[in-house]
């Protein structure tokens, strides 16, 4: 089984730009997330999914836009890059109710220039 | 603000030894906290996890106490292994909303 699949791996943007992180699960779990991880910050809560069809946010979501397009899978898009945006990013999937215990992909790595 | 907190940005014990790694919290809503760990160039991993309405959970070597007023959590690894050393983020959730602590490096020596 893959679990979370995150695409790409490693992005370079200029300032402006715009881009989709794609990410995929096929636990079949209900609810998923995204999260950026920045040194001495730990992991941030960008956006969630609780459920297919509902997207809330976190605790950091200026900048960012998500889509649940199905059950499997959950963007994150980048309308306009800012170098504030340069982390990595990790979305997670997991089952409905406690203790929501997160299986996380592998990241992408996004710098922006 | 950080509403979870490691302050411990590092630790290094000896192979066998005991790890201890903290964590505190600030909002007396969170009722699950959760501990994972984290290799490099990969995603963390669910280690253990606590509901508030209980102050200890053990699992294998890893033992996990909540001591709600306080408000700190610790993970306990005994015996530590060299395989030990990884990131530990400690987390915190809330219907849904979980947030993470900035993480402790463990080094385990041989």
């Amino acid at each position: 089984n893959a679990g979370v699949t995150q695409t790409p791996k490693f992005q370079v943007l200029k300032t402006g730009q715009s881009m989709t992180l794609q990410c995929a699960q096929d636990m079949n779990h209900n609810s998923m997330y995204w999260y950026r991880q920045d040194p001495g910050m730990g992991l941030r809560l960008i956006y969630y999914s609780a459920s297919e069809g509902t997207t809330d946010k976190g605790e950091v979501p200026n900048g960012y836009n998500v889509s649940r397009l199905n059950k499997r899978e959950f963007s994150l898009r980048l309308e306009s890059a800012a170098p504030s945006q340069t982390s990595v990013y990790f979305c997670a999937s997991s089952e409905l109710g406690p203790p929501l215990a997160l299986h996380f992909g592998n990241g992408t790595r996004l710098t922006v220039t | 603000d950080q509403q979870v907190k490691q302050n411990s940005p590092s630790l290094s014990v000896q192979e066998g030894r005991i790890s201890i790694l903290n964590c505190d919290y600030t909002n007396s809503m969170f009722d699950y906290f959760l501990w994972y760990k984290k290799y490099p160039a990969e995603g963390p991993t669910f280690l253990i996890s606590i509901s508030s309405i209980k102050d200890k959970n053990e699992d294998g070597r890893f033992t996990v106490f909540l001591n709600k007023s306080a408000k700190h959590l610790s993970l306990h690894i005994v015996p530590s292994q060299p395989g030990d050393s990884a990131v530990y983020f400690c987390a915190a959730s809330v219907r849904g909303d979980m947030r993470f602590g900035a993480g402790t490096r463990l080094t385990v020596k041989p």
